[in-house]
């Protein structure tokens, strides 16, 4: 099982960029990397899904070293509507392995 | 847009009743997932079918807890008896395949007296 651990919660001001790092040292060959933002009371949204090096999208940024053991989640310019939980998870497209959610990060915007 | 769909949005129920919770994906989408979320916690990855196949169910507590997809398509998640402890928000959510992004549904939140 491909375990992720993640900061509990991190801090940080309006209009600064946000780098949250996820390990995941047992990560399979074919696993894909995927990271959801989850508000209260709703279901998780997901952000961005990557595979190796770097992957960008109009939210966010994903980076993702050689060796695959790890992730960084990039946000750039946070507002105080960033304030969530953020998950970081392995996804496995096939086999026995399952899908497994961490306790996420909670991120908190101060103005 | 289309939305995973879920009912009912709410549910209180006494302990030792049934209770059952419905999932209807988006259209064409292969794989659904129902998860479990106690407040504070991930989410916990009761079932994942394929289709209509169950490719893991190994966090299922089977002996009260049960789920179809008989055609493929919507989705019921049954607990028979419900305990306290079953108290959470229970969420479906749906994608084109294994390992694409989720779409996940409102969820229902389930509380047990």
């Amino acid at each position: 099982l491909a375990k992720t651990t993640q900061p509990i919660s991190m801090d940080s001001y309006e209009g600064q960029e946000v780098n949250i790092t996820c390990s995941h040292n047992n990560i399979a060959t074919n696993d894909y990397i995927t990271w959801y933002q989850q508000f209260p009371s709703q279901g998780p949204r997901f952000i961005i899904q990557g595979y190796k090096t770097k992957v960008t999208n109009e939210v966010a940024s994903l980076f993702i070293p050689a060796d695959r053991k790890s992730s960084t989640l990039s946000l750039p310019r946070v507002s105080l509507s960033d304030t969530a939980v953020y998950y970081c998870l392995v996804d496995p497209p096939q086999g026995d392995d399952k899908i497994i959610f961490g306790k996420g990060t909670r991120l908190h915007i101060l103005p | 847009e289309a939305e995973v769909a879920q009912s009912p949005r709410y549910k209180i129920t006494e302990k030792s009743q049934a209770v059952a919770f419905w999932c209807d994906p988006i259209s064409g989408h292969a794989t659904l997932y129902w998860y479990r979320q106690i407040l504070g916690q991930g989410p916990e990855l009761l079932v994942q079918f394929q289709d209509e196949s169950v490719v893991d169910d190994s966090q299922l507590p089977k002996d009260r807890f049960s789920a179809e997809r008989l055609k493929g398509v919507d989705s019921t998640l049954k607990i028979q008896p419900a305990e306290l402890g079953d108290s959470a928000m229970y969420l479906c959510a749906s994608s084109p395949a294994r390992a694409y992004e989720q779409y996940f549904g409102p969820g229902t939140r389930l509380t047990v007296t």
